[in-house]
């Protein structure tokens, strides 16, 4: 069985860009997470889905930070515009029955 | 809102060291408790989780017994490899609603040499 699946892996952007990050989770999960990772702040909630719906859109995040589930094999992160404090590692997760799985990641630097 | 406050950002030992990794938490209601290990390059994984008060959950050697009088669910290992090197989160869930999310405590990283 698949894990989560994260793509890219890693990405460089110009301050300003859009840029689009994706997510393929677990097979047949109904809960997707969105989470920026950074040394100082650890593990933040950007996004939550439950059976495609929004259920928790992280307030700090609202403003240039959108995440869509297009179906519920496939799910974006998009930022717009990129600022070089966005510099961070993105993860993607799912769950079944409370056990939450992650995706590896993307490292998106900001220049 | 819920919260876990992890203790320790670092700790360094040499193998067969006994670990601590000291986790508290904030949630109203009856929280799920979870530790997860995170190695260079990889995503967060489960290592175990608890529900109830008293319950131990334990994984390749690791436990944390669930402690509501208290709310800790510190993470023990008696003889830690170097292979144990990584970042260790303990993290809650609200078991009781439907929502699955869980909150982290910011890490402890643990560097284990041989």
């Amino acid at each position: 069985d698949a894990g989560v699946t994260q793509t890219p892996r890693h990405e460089v952007a110009e301050k300003g860009q859009t840029i689009i990050l994706k997510c393929e989770p677990v097979s047949g999960h109904n809960d997707l997470f969105w989470y920026r990772q950074t040394k100082i702040q650890g593990l933040e909630l950007l996004s939550y889905f439950r059976s495609k719906s929004l259920m928790e859109d992280g307030g700090a995040f609202k403003d240039r930070f959108k995440a869509e589930m297009l179906n519920s094999s496939f799910s974006t992160l998009k930022i717009q515009p990129t600022e070089p404090k966005d510099s961070a590692v993105y993860l993607c997760a799912s769950s079944q029955d409370r056990e939450v799985f992650f995706g590896k990641g993307t490292r998106l630097t900001v220049v | 809102g819920d919260s876990v406050t992890q203790t320790e950002g670092q700790v360094a030992l040499s193998e067969e060291d006994f670990l601590t990794i000291h986790c508290n938490y904030s949630a109203s209601g009856y929280p799920t408790l979870f530790w997860y290990v995170q190695y260079p390059g990889e995503g967060p994984q489960l290592l175990f989780r608890a529900s109830r008060d008293k319950e131990k959950g334990s994984s390749r050697g690791f436990e944390a017994t669930y402690d509501k009088g208290t709310t800790s669910f510190h993470l023990r290992k008696a003889s830690v490899q170097e292979s144990d090197s990584a970042v260790y989160y303990c993290a809650l869930s609200d078991s009781g609603g439907s929502n699955a999310k869980l909150t982290f405590g910011k890490g402890t990283k643990l560097s284990v040499k041989s």
